[in-house]
């Protein structure tokens, strides 16, 4: 079992519509949680992250995280076009540097 | 601030060779990682240095390998390649400050194909 799933998709959105994006994980030790977004033929770029359970919100986005479940979502409200691409969850420790990856799924926004 | 960058960005190589690739943090980072992207499997690390020692090693063969120069910049060699090792390499620099989050600024990674 990997560490941290992820659905895949492809998910593919209208223009304006609420997207949600989930992954699941195994590890307890997990106390950061990232989530990326990579356009393609580009490098992952950070979005958000969060430290334990909790919400957080930036313009469009909102990560939730919920500890008891193993389960951090990230929604977007009023998705773009722009929005289209590769999301990436991550999930790291207190300790160490070593980052742990969903496999990322792939939304297309449709105008 | 430069951002993080990799060379070569396209590499095309043959069963049994052997390839190195380069990358150079974003400056003042010395943790470097390094991550095998593939769309069945994601990112997976391979491996991370800081302060010129591995500190994390992956779930990876020995063929895969690394190293960190004392201007934080980083190489890693695959040798005697096979097909599976077709892959999007990502290099990664951190600021590392200990028990902390510590933010992973990625580059635009090498496009390995073994042929």
């Amino acid at each position: 079992q990997k560490e941290v799933e992820q659905d895949p998709g492809p998910l593919s959105v209208p223009e304006g519509a609420i997207v949600s994006l989930n992954c699941t994980y195994s590890n307890s030790a997990f106390q950061y949680f990232m989530w990326y977004r990579q356009y393609s033929r580009k490098g992952p770029e950070l979005l958000m992250y969060t430290y334990s359970s909790g919400n957080k919100e930036d313009g469009r986005f909102t990560a939730q995280v919920d500890k008891s479940s193993k389960y951090i979502s990230l929604f977007i409200r009023d998705s773009q076009p722009s929005d289209s691409a590769t999301y990436l969850c991550a999930m790291s420790a207190l300790t160490g540097n070593q980052f742990y990856f969903g496999t990322g799924t792939s939304l297309t926004v449709i105008p | 601030k430069a951002g993080v960058t990799q060379t070569p960005r396209y590499l095309i190589k043959t069963r049994g060779q052997q390839v190195t690739l380069s990358c150079s943090p974003i400056s003042g980072h010395r943790s470097v990682s390094w991550y095998q992207q593939t769309p069945g499997q994601g990112l997976q690390f391979l491996f991370e240095y800081f302060s010129e020692t591995q500190r994390n090693k992956g779930n990876f063969p020995g063929r895969f390998s690394g190293r960190q120069f004392s201007n934080s910049r980083s190489e890693m060699n695959v040798s005697t390649l096979e097909l599976g090792d077709s892959a999007l390499y990502l290099c990664a620099s951190s600021p590392y400050r200990g028990s902390s989050y510590n933010e992973q600024f990625f580059g635009p990674g090498t496009r390995l194909t073994v042929l």
